[in-house]
This record gives C-alpha cells, structure tokens and sequence, in this order.
C-alpha cells in the first residue's frame, strides 16, 4: 500500500460545480496534512493545511480530515476553469518526513 | 511573501557532467529541501537540511550529494550526471517541522 493515495483523475466538473479530491494514507501517526495546487509547467503552491479532525474553511476551499478512517479531502465550491490543475497531498508523517500522493487532476470545464 | 529562487529553469548537461543547481531562500528558513519529480512517480525527496552545514538523505540520494554553507542557500550536486538523472527538480523551504513547504520555480534538467 502507497503511504499516500490519491485518483489521478481527471476529476472533470462544470463550472459552478463542487470539486471533491480525496486522500488516503496508511501512516497512523502522521500529524499534519496539506493540499498543494499546481498548474502545468509550474511548481506546486501550497493552499491549505490541516492538523486536526474536522473542517478547515478559507475561502471556496475546504479541507476535511478524519484520521480514524485515515483520509483528508479537499472541497473546492463554486469550481472555476482557473482552478484547472493537479491537486498535491502531503502529509508529515513518522521521522517528520512529508510525503506526496502523486496527485489528481481537476478539469473545470466551462 | 516568501521567495525560493532556483538558478536556472532550464539546464541541458551531458552524460559525466558534474552539476550544480543552486537554490536560495530571502525569509530566513530554517529547513530546506531537494525534489525531484517525474510523470507517475510524483515527488520524490533527495536530501534536507535543518540547519546551516546539516544535510540529510532522503529517499533516492543515490548520485547526488548537497551543501548548505549558509542557511538562506542550498545546493544540489550531481556528482556524474546520467540519463536517468533527467527531471524536473524543485527545491523548496519552510520555517520549520509540521509547516507547509514553499516551493522555487523548478529546473528541468536534461542530460543527454
């Protein structure tokens, strides 16, 4: 089992529309969690951290994380083509290493 | 904003070559990182730092070997650069453990 799990899509949802992209991890002692964005051609930028269970809002963003079922999602409302990208999760896990999921793509399409 | 500025964004070597690609960070990081990323594999970490003159392996540094003289830059060497070496690297910094990392632009380097 990868450490870090996630589709590779692509995810493709008309615009207006609710992007769901999921995450799971088998490292029951990873702490913290993170979603990077990054577009084609470009280096990933981080847009949302995530370091208890629950809900984590900013903006049309919102990440979820419940570690007793070991997944962390990230919720994008009201999908924009700019948000065309492949979405990065990382999480901090044993020997404070972070590690990646090889990513999903999101298509918005217009 | 924080700003990690890699040296080139794109490089083209030749097979025995010893490379350097330079990395510097303007906000006062403590922990730098060296990545590679290829299409299927993701992100894959070569080596980290914690401090200035601290380097760590981290899972493929196998032909590459790091120095970190001062905090704000940190440089990655392929000693005999190869063709499998060819990728995209990207160095990144944060301000410490549990933080998100930010990312420089990349360099694409292409050993033929």
């Amino acid at each position: 089992q990868k450490e870090v799990e996630q589709n590779s899509g692509p995810l493709s949802v008309p615009e207006g529309a609710i992007a769901s992209l999921n995450c799971t991890y088998s490292d029951r002692g990873s702490q913290s969690f993170f979603w990077y964005r990054q577009y084609s051609g470009k280096s990933p930028e981080l847009i949302m951290s995530i370091y208890s269970n629950g809900d984590k809002e900013d903006g049309r963003f919102t990440a979820q994380l419940n570690k007793a079922s070991q997944y962390v999602s990230l919720l994008i409302r009201d999908s924009q083509p700019s948000d065309s990208a492949t979405y990065l999760c990382a999480l901090l896990g044993g020997y404070q290493k972070v590690t990646f999921g090889t990513g999903t793509k999101l298509q918005v399409i217009p | 904003d924080v700003k990690v500025t890699q040296s080139s964004r794109y490089l083209v070597k030749r097979t025995g070559e010893k490379v350097f690609l330079e990395c510097v960070q303007d906000m006062d990081h403590e922990n730098m990182f060296w990545y590679r990323q290829d299409p299927g594999l993701g992100l894959r970490l070569i080596y980290f730092s914690y401090d200035v003159k601290m380097k760590e392996k981290g899972d493929i540094p196998e032909g590459y070997s790091v120095s970190r003289e001062k905090k704000e830059r940190f440089s990655l060497i392929l000693e005999s650069a190869s063709t499998n070496q060819t990728s995209m690297y990207l160095c990144a910094s944060s301000p410490g453990t549990g933080h998100g990392y930010t990312f420089g632009s990349g360099t694409r380097l292409t050993v033929v």
